[in-house]
């Protein structure tokens, strides 16, 4: 596609259930990364998938969070157990970077408002 | 956990005036960008300074990055009303990007 596409915009869910947030980067963008981002606050890093790589998982808050990358390309955040603290906007981009070259730039989506309530 | 700082959090400026905001980190890095978010949801990419590098030009934005202090700044000259919004620097290292806080710039007519 033209752009990172992200599904659902919006999403509304009880506390204690499951949330699947998906992820559709640039074609031929090996690194696709998560970020959560509460309002008014500055993008908190939550996993980074670089090609073949084992992902960098460092940036997960809790073992209720899960990402999975199927066959270098769309990606899936999972959130298990739902609490209200995990309102936010969650953000995916995509670049170009890898080992061998470096220095490129991110593109983003438009991010999943998740509200729990 | 964030890498960077930037500093102002918040800034109100009249057009026509230039607006400064800085940005501190903590590790080496490969280089530095600095995105620009409207209305709280994706962010859009303004200019990269690579970790060799001490100026670049972009237009009205103007980017330091000093590696020995761990610091950079963006400079918009002339803004306008249309420059309000968050402006986020973000470190690279070795492809893993980090955001830090942002400064909220409000630029009134």
């Amino acid at each position: 596609g033209a752009g990172v596409s992200q599904s659902p915009s919006n999403k509304v869910t009880e506390k204690g259930k499951d949330v699947e947030l998906r992820c559709d980067p640039i074609s031929g963008h090996t690194a696709l990364y998560w970020y959560r981002q509460s309002l008014g606050q500055g993008l908190e890093f939550l996993i980074y998938f670089q090609g073949n790589s084992a992902p960098d998982k460092s940036g997960l808050p809790s073992d209720r969070f899960s990402a999975e990358r199927t066959g270098g390309s769309v990606s899936t955040l999972t959130i298990q157990r739902t609490q209200q603290e995990d309102s936010a906007v969650y953000l995916c981009a995509s670049s170009l970077s890898r080992p061998e070259k470096l220095n490129t730039e991110a593109f983003f989506g438009q991010g999943t408002r998740l509200t729990v309530v | 956990s964030q890498q960077g700082e930037e500093d102002p959090q918040a800034l109100s400026i009249q057009e026509g005036e230039n607006a400064t905001m800085n940005c501190s980190y903590k590790t080496s890095i490969n280089n530095l960008q600095w995105y620009r978010q409207n209305s709280g949801r994706g962010l859009v990419h303004l200019i990269l300074i690579r970790s060799n590098e001490r100026e670049k030009h972009s237009g009205r934005l103007r980017v330091t990055l000093d590696t020995s202090k761990k610091s950079s700044s963006l400079l918009i000259t002339a803004s306008r009303a249309a420059d309000t919004a968050s402006y986020f620097c973000a470190t690279d290292s070795w492809g893993k990007l980090q955001f830090g806080a942002g400064t909220q710039v409000v630029v009134t007519p």
